[in-house]
């Protein structure tokens, strides 16, 4: 079983509705984050969280929210969908860090493709 | 100028060539680097970290140059299989950790 699941995988909406993706990890990491990919602009940081009560903004959380539900579970949620959210979306974990402090691997979901009409 | 820049190609080279990507980041104090492998519509995966010593994994070698704040990957031999997006990855923590993508260099190895 993949370690970082994602649902749905493929979504197609209408502009103005809510979506919510979902993220759910068994790798028992603290840290988990949401990315959106575009063509050229490589992976964007909408969202992150360090723990279920800390909950920080990206670079491009405009438009979007959160929900650490528990540690396995974080959710992104569009409260109303517009076009240019099209785009491809990661949820990644990462855990607390390493001895050294420095050498942390991100792991990453297999991604929803969302699609705004 | 961004954080991370990679020239996005494409490469495109012959089996059996070899193939260097460089990476280009501006803040001095970035920590940790990586190099990430993600094949088309998959997700991101790592390939390696970066250390400062440089470092080999097969048929990869990737090095770090802090004062010129760049770093390689290099690909000998390629494969067929080494067709991908490679992607820079840098992480600092200057007031909260950060980790920065670069947008991807995609190599297209050809029989």
């Amino acid at each position: 079983d993949a370690d970082v699941t994602q649902t749905p995988r493929n979504r197609i909406t209408k502009t103005g509705k809510r979506i919510m993706l979902e993220c759910s990890q068994t790798k028992g990491h603290d840290r988990m984050y949401w990315y959106r990919q575009d063509p050229g602009l490589g992976l964007r940081l909408i969202y992150y969280s360090f723990d279920v009560k800390d909950i920080n903004k990206g670079e491009i959380s405009d438009g979007y929210s959160v929900s650490r539900q528990a540690q396995a579970k974080f959710s992104l949620s569009l409260e109303s969908a517009i076009p240019n959210q099209t785009a491809l979306y990661f949820c990644a974990t990462m855990s607390r860090g390493s001895g050294r402090g420095s050498y942390n691997e991100q792991f990453f979901g297999p991604g929803t493709r969302l699609t705004v009409l | 100028r961004k954080e991370v820049e990679q020239d996005p190609g494409p490469f495109n080279v012959p089996e059996g060539a070899t193939v260097a990507f460089n990476c280009t980041y501006s803040n001095s104090a970035s920590q940790s680097f990586f190099w990430y492998r993600q094949d088309c519509r998959k997700e991101p995966k790592l390939l390696m970290s970066v250390y400062s010593s440089g470092n080999e994994d097969g048929r990869f070698t990737a090095q770090l140059n802090r004062a010129s704040q760049y770093i390689s990957l290099l690909i000998r031999d390629s494969k067929l299989s080494d067709s991908a997006t490679y992607l820079c990855v840098v992480t600092l923590n200057t007031g909260g950790f950060k980790t920065i993508f670069g947008a991807g260099t995609r190599l297209f190895v050809k029989a």
